[in-house]
């Protein structure tokens, strides 16, 4: 089976710095994801790990730690904007196929 | 990234109609997606296409059916709708090879049945 786990909800200040963890148990592993869904909106793209190790791309980096089945986004320099849902999904053996986890709900403040 | 899109975007329809959710992309995607998404929950795959005339049911079994006749069009039907159905309907595309499993979303058509 899969599972996967996020936070259900982080609230953070803007301009600062906020780290959303995801770990997953799949049957194989072929890549992790993350996208950032705004209410009512589709999900969007944001980041790809398939091997071990930091993904940066801008404000957004995205961590892979395959042996712990261990994943994180980290936001740096938070906007207003960035308050959104933030999916964890992994492609297991079907290698087509995301498995998403719940979502982090980010509130960002003033 | 794709351009994908879905219609309608919102769907209030009584019990026992017959409705198709439309789906296309413009970047030649060879594999489509559906996915089911109830408020505050996570995406489930409900069907799946790796090109024309191949369609497969996802991990979530759904009442609804699916076709692939042409790449750029992916379209899902309920026969019979009913209010176990009401929920939200994401379509997703990306290309074949595992550098390109990304798969792109469109703004979903969220599906109310009375």
């Amino acid at each position: 089976g899969q599972n996967i786990d996020q936070p259900t909800e982080m609230t953070a200040t803007e301009g600062a710095i906020v780290q959303i963890n995801c770990t997953y148990q799949t049957s194989g592993f072929n890549g992790l994801f993350w996208y950032q869904q705004h209410a009512g909106e589709a999900p969007t793209f944001l980041s790809y790990n398939v091997l071990d190790g930091l993904e940066e791309k801008g404000r957004f980096s995205s961590f892979l730690s395959r042996s712990k089945g261990y994943s994180y986004l980290l936001l740096k320099e938070l906007q207003m904007k960035d308050s959104a849902s933030y999916l964890c999904a992994v492609i297991g053996n079907s290698g087509y196929a995301l498995n998403f986890g719940k979502g982090t709900s980010l509130l960002v403040t003033p | 990234e794709a351009d994908i899109y879905q219609t309608p975007r919102y769907l209030v329809i009584g019990t026992g109609k017959k409705i198709t959710l439309e789906c296309s992309q413009t970047m030649g995607h060879d594999k489509m997606y559906w996915y089911q998404q109830d408020p505050g929950m996570e995406l489930h795959l409900i069907h799946y296409s790796y090109g024309v005339n191949s369609t497969e049911k996802g991990d979530l079994s759904s009442e609804s059916t699916v076709s692939r006749i042409r790449t750029e069009h992916f379209p899902l039907t309920l026969e019979s709708a009913r209010p176990s159905h009401t929920s939200q309907y994401l379509c997703a595309s990306s290309e074949w090879g595992l550098e390109e499993n990304i798969q792109y979303f469109g703004a979903g058509t969220r599906l109310s049945v009375l």
